[in-house]
């Protein structure tokens, strides 16, 4: 069964920092990988998303992720966080199934 | 375009009662979700649709059921409250397409507390 791994379970950062957030999975397969992002008291949205091609993948808000296949690994990056950027963030691996599984999440807590 | 849309936002229930958590998508999608959210856990799929008619278990369906008799509609209920399933419960959607995008589509969550 796939599953995904986040290991940075709480990240406190200053302001103007650099961000790099693990996630590995376990799925030999074809994979789609995703970051999503929860702000406070929100629900879930799409941060970005990776199916084929580049394996550099840049989304909003200044973030990306690279894809490193012989890692399992979609590492999650940003040069310089910013205090709206407190939030938790979800890795999350579909492997040609209906299922998106996730990981259990970081707590990015970013302050001025 | 409402999206997804979850009701109710907040509800507190007494062991042994039932409810029902309702979800509505006027996106058309195909697939369907449910997941609940507990601290440090992240997100655990109970029940997953690939269309009308058709349901099948996530990760932790123990304790839940659902139906899904129409498109846009996918209830989870609950028969038989128990403090374990106090959680923070997220219904989400996608197209049939995954190369439309394969992103999944929240609600804005259902708050449950089961006393």
């Amino acid at each position: 069964a796939q599953s995904v791994s986040q290991h940075n379970h709480h990240v406190i950062l200053s302001e103007a920092a650099s961000l790099e957030l693990g996630c590995n999975y376990s799925y030999g397969g074809t994979v789609n990988l995703f970051w999503y992002v929860q702000y406070p008291g929100q629900h879930l949205q799409l941060l970005l998303k990776y199916f084929s091609g580049d394996p550099l993948v840049k989304g909003i808000k200044g973030f990306e992720a690279e894809f490193i296949k012989s890692k399992f690994s979609f590492n999650l990056r940003k040069p310089s966080v910013q205090w709206s950027d407190t939030a938790e963030y979800f890795c999350a691996v579909n492997s040609n199934t209906d299922k998106l599984i996730f990981g259990t999440g970081t707590r990015l807590q970013v302050f001025p | 375009n409402a999206g997804v849309t979850q009701t109710p936002k907040f509800r507190i229930l007494k062991i042994g009662q039932s409810m029902t958590l309702q979800c509505t998508q006027d996106m058309n999608h195909n697939y369907m979700y449910w997941y609940r959210q507990d601290p440090g856990m992240g997100l655990k799929l109970i029940y997953y649709s690939v269309g009308a008619g058709i349901t099948d278990k996530g990760e932790v369906p123990n304790g839940y059921n659902v139906s899904r008799s129409t498109t846009e509609d996918f209830p989870l209920r609950l028969e038989l409250a128990a403090p374990s399933q106090t959680s923070v419960y997220f219904c989400a959607s996608r197209p049939l397409r995954r190369n439309e995008g394969g992103e999944l589509f929240f609600g804005e969550g259902s708050r449950l507390t089961v006393l």
